[in-house]
């Protein structure tokens, strides 16, 4: 079975520029979440998705930050514009149910806004 | 909102030693779970946590969750060099989305 698959791996942008991250969840799972990661940090909540539902998306910056989640299956994320303080690793994970089974994460994106 | 914290944020133990990660969490919580995280990997799922008071055992690792739901602790008998990584707990409260806790990084020195 496959597992969370995330991309790019990895991308570099120039601040002000827009970047998109996709992310393809394990098949089933209707949980979807976004989150990132700080170098040396825990992996901070920024939305997530119950089916094609945005359920919790209170710590996503809205005037920059947005996600979709189209049938409930693929999502993106996108920053518009980047700044120099969004550089992190930005987790995509899944799970079945909210909570109370485990999540998988994908390997991740690499964001660095130079 | 739910805050997650843990201590001690880093160790370095001489392989063989024990260690040990204490998490807290400002509010009740629903269940927590443990999460591994390789040096630039992805957490992984190590356990579950439902039940006040409850311990569970894999092997050398050791996890307890407190009576009062507020509270975790992850024990690593005789620390391996594979044990290298961070640990994260990641608490759930009623509808509110997995928080993860700040880690704790493990370097063991052979």
């Amino acid at each position: 079975e496959a597992g969370v698959v995330q991309s790019p791996r990895y991308k570099i942008i120039e601040k002000k520029q827009p970047v998109a991250f996709w992310c393809n969840p394990i098949s089933g799972h209707n949980t979807l979440y976004w989150y990132r990661q700080n170098l040396g940090q825990g992996p901070e909540l920024l939305i997530r998705y119950e089916n094609e539902e945005a359920v919790d998306d209170s710590q996503l910056p809205k005037d920059r930050f947005s996600a979709e989640r189209l049938k409930g299956v693929d999502s993106t994320l996108k920053i518009q514009p980047a700044e120099l303080g969004d550089s992190a690793v930005y987790l995509c994970a899944s799970s079945l149910t909210q909570g109370r089974t485990e999540a998988f994460f994908g390997q991740g994106t690499r964001l660095t806004v130079v | 909102g739910q805050q997650v914290m843990q201590i001690p944020q880093y160790q370095h133990v001489q392989e063989g030693e024990d260690f040990t990660t204490y998490c807290n969490s400002s509010t009740t919580l629903s269940n927590i779970q443990w999460y591994k995280q390789r040096p630039g990997g992805h957490p992984v799922f190590l356990i579950q946590l439902v039940k006040s008071g409850e311990v569970k055992k894999q092997k050398r690792l050791t996890f307890q969750f407190g009576e009062a739901k507020k509270n975790s602790s992850l024990h690593i008998t005789a620390t391996q060099t594979t044990d290298v990584g961070t640990y994260f707990c990641a608490g759930t409260t009623g509808r509110r989305a997995l928080t993860f806790g700040s880690g704790t990084r493990l370097q063991v020195q052979p």
